[in-house]
């Protein structure tokens, strides 16, 4: 497709259970960010991927969080040891370049922790 | 610090009434941009609109209107002649050139029929 896609589209675990989320941006799209919605929030950053540069990690909540970004193209969100407080809905947004600004989203995966 | 306010929480109008969603920015940044995303009840976020700190241009498309006042921080958008079809949560949010989009918290708008 030509947007940004994201799998699963819900995602229910138990607490303490690993999960992985996946985002694959639009074809050439250089950039790929994660953010989270939690239930009435604004989106939080959590991650950024430029190219092959190191990522900006600046906004995981803790070490539980981390992504991989292979081959500069999809990307995977783990989340170890899963808690209640991380049930949100997950979302991936790609750019096409570090001069272009618009970010695209796609449409979220929602977790949830029981 | 960079922070995007949005203080309606929530707006409820009649079909073709007009709208207007507010959004307050704050920056320290010179260069920067802002964004109205739409996220519709199916949860995608859809890019309405870029704008950035060098021009203070209103723009129109259809019945989008945004009105950007760096004077005042702000820049809001209309919905002329609301439809059903609008309803959804609106978010601005600020680029700071960086990395990272600084979202507001949203309104939600409900179009009644």
């Amino acid at each position: 497709g030509a947007g940004v896609s994201q799998s699963p589209s819900n995602k229910v675990t138990e607490k303490g259970k690993d999960v992985e989320l996946r985002c694959d941006p639009i074809s050439g799209h250089t950039a790929l960010y994660w953010y989270r919605q939690s239930l009435g929030q604004g989106l939080e950053f959590l991650i950024y991927f430029q190219g092959n540069s190191a990522p900006d990690k600046s906004g995981l909540p803790s070490d539980r969080f981390s992504a991989e970004r292979t081959g500069g193209s999809v990307s995977t969100l783990t989340i170890q040891r899963t808690q209640q407080e991380d049930s949100a809905v997950y979302l991936c947004a790609s750019r096409i370049s570090r001069t272009e600004e618009t970010q695209y989203f796609g449409p979220g995966t929602r977790l949830l922790v029981l | 610090a960079q922070k995007v306010t949005q203080a309606q929480t929530e707006i409820s109008v009649v079909e073709k009434e007009d709208v207007t969603l507010d959004c307050v920015y704050e920056t320290r940044d010179t260069t920067y941009y802002l964004f109205w995303y739409k996220q519709p009840p199916s949860g995608e976020l859809v890019f309405l609109i870029r704008r950035n700190s060098f021009d203070e241009q209103n723009e129109i498309s259809g019945r989008y209107s945004w009105n950007f006042q760096k004077s005042t921080s702000s820049f809001n958008f209309t919905i002329t002649a609301s439809q059903v079809v609008d309803s959804a949560v609106y978010f601005c949010a600020l680029s700071d050139g960086a990395n990272n989009l600084f979202f507001g918290t949203g309104t939600r708008l409900t179009v009644i029929p």
